[in-house]
């Protein structure tokens, strides 16, 4: 089956820091990955979708100079947290896609930002 | 416009009693897929079940079941029997037919108590 990874599983960072998480398709080339962000006792709501080679496409209301993603081959994408504040603190996942088959759901990255 | 309702913030029963997740939602297009997922504690997303549009069939899988009805825009989710290991957190979603955008209900808590 298809199987997506992410790392780190866990990030605790202080305010005001960086912080980056990846997310690898590992048995398939992903040509779309999406990202995720859920807050505690919350719904997981898209932030953004990355393909190939191209620039990513935020969902409304996130911040694309503070959550850069960069989805530089088939298989991994990396959302990068900017000056993470205590704010940010959230589960991240994401999923990837082939063409215009099923998504496959990583098992997320749990940021904390002190 | 796309959305999911899970109405049951949470419920909660004893060891062996049946019980019914809702999901109502909504959507123009005629093709799209439904999911349920679970959530455990872990986070990770299971995968429980994907159904189509077209594809108004019950689908009974162990003691999980899944009813499917287009002319009131719902997908229930039962489990029947239910184990404390059923506990967590079950999502319903919705995506288009190219499995593009995915649309998650807010999620029902379920406590399986012994």
């Amino acid at each position: 089956g298809a199987v997506v990874s992410q790392h780190p599983s866990w990030v605790i960072c202080k305010s005001g820091t960086s912080v980056k998480i990846e997310c690898r398709s590992l048995d398939f080339q992903a040509t779309t990955m999406f990202w995720y962000r859920q807050f505690p006792k919350q719904s997981l709501m898209l932030m953004a979708t990355s393909n190939e080679g191209s620039k990513a496409t935020y969902e409304q209301g996130v911040e694309k100079d503070k959550f850069l993603i960069n989805h530089a081959s088939l298989t991994l994408s990396t959302l990068t947290v900017t000056s993470a504040h205590p704010e940010d603190s959230s589960f991240y996942i994401c999923s990837a896609r082939l063409a215009a088959y099923e998504q496959y759901f990583g098992p997320g990255t749990r940021l904390t930002v002190t | 416009a796309q959305k999911v309702t899970q109405a049951q913030t949470e419920i909660s029963v004893v060891e062996k009693e049946d019980v019914t997740l809702d999901c109502v939602y909504e959507t123009r297009d005629t093709t799209y897929y439904l999911f349920w997922y679970k959530q455990p504690p872990s986070g990770e997303l299971v995968f429980l079940i994907r159904r189509n549009s077209f594809d108004e069939q019950n689908e009974i899988s162990g003691r999980y079941s899944w009813n499917f009805q287009k002319s009131t825009s719902s997908f229930n989710f039962t489990i029947t029997a239910s184990q404390v290991v059923d506990s967590a957190v079950y999502f319903c979603a919705l995506s288009g037919y190219n499995f593009n955008k995915f649309y998650f209900g807010s999620g029902t808590k379920l406590n399986v108590k012994p």
